[in-house]
């Protein structure tokens, strides 16, 4: 399965956009990027996902390298209720064994600040 | 509001006692996972079911059980608890077996074992 790599911590002013990113540089060709973040132990919230093509929904963008080795979350204007663990994923392919499920890291703690 | 209830919302129990973590899924969907988060490990995957089947396995202790019934609702059976079984349960759903639908989870049960 795909590893992805994202910063500990982040922290982005209320208002103003949130760039979050991962890596993922052993991602395969029909593995699916997906995105949640979970607010102080609540359920983790599903955002976005994509394969290939940037993805646009009313939460987020989702912008992906043409190599497709690295993505960016986009919370367009942060605000204090985005304050969350955002955790980025690679889902394995479909053919494989373990497609059901995700996994999760360690994800990144974004504080928006007043 | 994802749609997907887990009941009770907080368990107190001694250990060696028997609970069961109780999730519906979101209507229309047939798959229900369960996970595992405690303070030290993230969230860990403990099993999948698909209309009634079990479908994949992952840190699921020996002592843990599950079954999706046919209405669709899934029971988590934690048996013999240990104190380091205290943490929070999370129950998700899916439409499909295996693809690209989204998880989406519950708001989780916590566990204390005492």
């Amino acid at each position: 399965d795909a590893k992805t790599t994202q910063p500990p911590s982040m922290d982005c002013a209320e208002g103003r956009a949130a760039n979050l990113p991962c890596n993922h540089s052993t991602i395969s060709g029909n593995e699916y990027v997906y995105w949640y973040r979970q607010i102080h132990s609540q359920g983790p919230q599903y955002i976005i996902h994509g394969l290939k093509n940037n993805e646009t929904n009313e939460m987020a963008s989702l912008i992906i390298t043409e190599d497709r080795k690295s993505s960016t979350l986009i919370l367009p204007h942060a605000t204090l209720r985005d304050t969350a663990v955002y955790y980025c994923i690679v889902r394995p392919s479909i053919s494989s064994g373990s497609a059901r499920q995700l996994t999760f890291g360690s994800g990144t703690q974004l504080t928006v600040l007043p | 509001d994802s749609g997907v209830t887990q009941t009770p919302k907080h368990l107190i129990t001694a250990t060696g006692q028997r609970v069961t973590l109780r999730c519906s899924p979101r209507s229309g969907d047939l798959s229900v996972y369960w996970y595992q988060q405690s303070l030290d490990q993230g969230l860990q995957f403990l099993i999948h079911y698909y209309n009634g089947e079990e479908r994949a396995k992952g840190n699921i202790l020996e002592r843990f059980s599950a079954q999706q019934f046919p209405d669709l609702h899934s029971e988590l059976n934690l048996s013999s608890l240990e104190l380091g079984d205290s943490a929070l349960y999370f129950c998700a759903s899916s439409v499909g077996d295996i693809g690209i639908s989204p998880l989406h989870f519950g708001n989780g049960t916590r566990l204390t074992v005492t």
